[in-house]
């Protein structure tokens, strides 16, 4: 199957700080990535749709201004999380479809991100 | 809103058991329903649904969508611990392979 990769795989900062969390498909071109955010003993919760060459589509609730994203090329999404707060720390996880009209979507290994 | 329920949210059993996970969803413009196996990191695909009826194998385990009920079922035979994980489901609905998934099953299996 396909593979994406995010890099990098575990993260603490500090309060405040900007963290940058990047997803790559390594052997497909993904015209759409997905960012999902999976708090403990939760499932996971999309948070937006990156598109590449465009503006991204946030889901309700999610602060557009705080979670970057940029989908510079077809084989990488950024996700940058601004101004990072304690209750951001969740594991963060992409996925990426393939072309050609197949619904399967290939994850991540995610990021877990902690803010001290 | 879309909604996406499976039951139970957890199950312990013994090798060698049968388990039959449920999934039930309201999703406008629904497409497929994807299954996947979590555990401890990202999500790995399992089966991707889309015609009522018709049930998908792979090994020890199967899935079948019900498009009028809008349900799906997951079974695995002759549990492994290997098989302990959380299984989510996830409903295609709209363009640009948008899911939504559900809180998922956890299973364990017990030698």
């Amino acid at each position: 199957g396909a593979v994406v990769s995010q890099h990098p795989s575990r993260v603490i900062c500090k309060s405040g700080t900007s963290v940058k969390i990047e997803c790559r498909s390594l052997d497909f071109q993904a015209t759409t990535m997905f960012w999902y955010r999976q708090f403990p003993k939760q499932s996971l919760m999309l948070m937006a749709t990156s598109n590449e060459g465009s503006k991204a589509t946030y889901e309700q609730g999610v602060e557009k201004d705080k979670f970057l994203i940029n989908h510079a090329s077809l084989t990488l999404s950024t996700l940058t999380v601004t101004s990072a707060h304690p209750e951001d720390s969740s594991f963060y996880i992409c996925s990426a479809g393939t072309s050609g009209g197949d619904n399967e979507q290939f994850f991540g290994p995610g990021t877990r991100l902690t803010v001290l | 809103e879309d909604k996406v329920v499976q039951s139970p949210l957890s199950l312990v059993v013994h090798e060698g058991d049968t388990v039959t996970l449920n999934c039930s969803y309201e999703v406008t413009n629904f497409r497929s329903l994807l299954w996947y196996k979590q555990e401890k990191k990202a999500p790995t695909f399992l089966f991707m649904l889309t015609s009522s009826g018709i049930e998908k194998k792979s090994g020890r385990l199967s899935s079948i969508l019900d498009k009028k009920e809008l349900s799906s079922i997951l079974n695995i035979t002759a549990t492994q611990t290997g098989d302990s994980a959380i299984y989510l489901c996830a409903p295609n609905s709209g363009g640009y392979q948008k899911v939504t998934f559900g809180t998922g099953t956890k299973l364990q299996v017990i030698p």
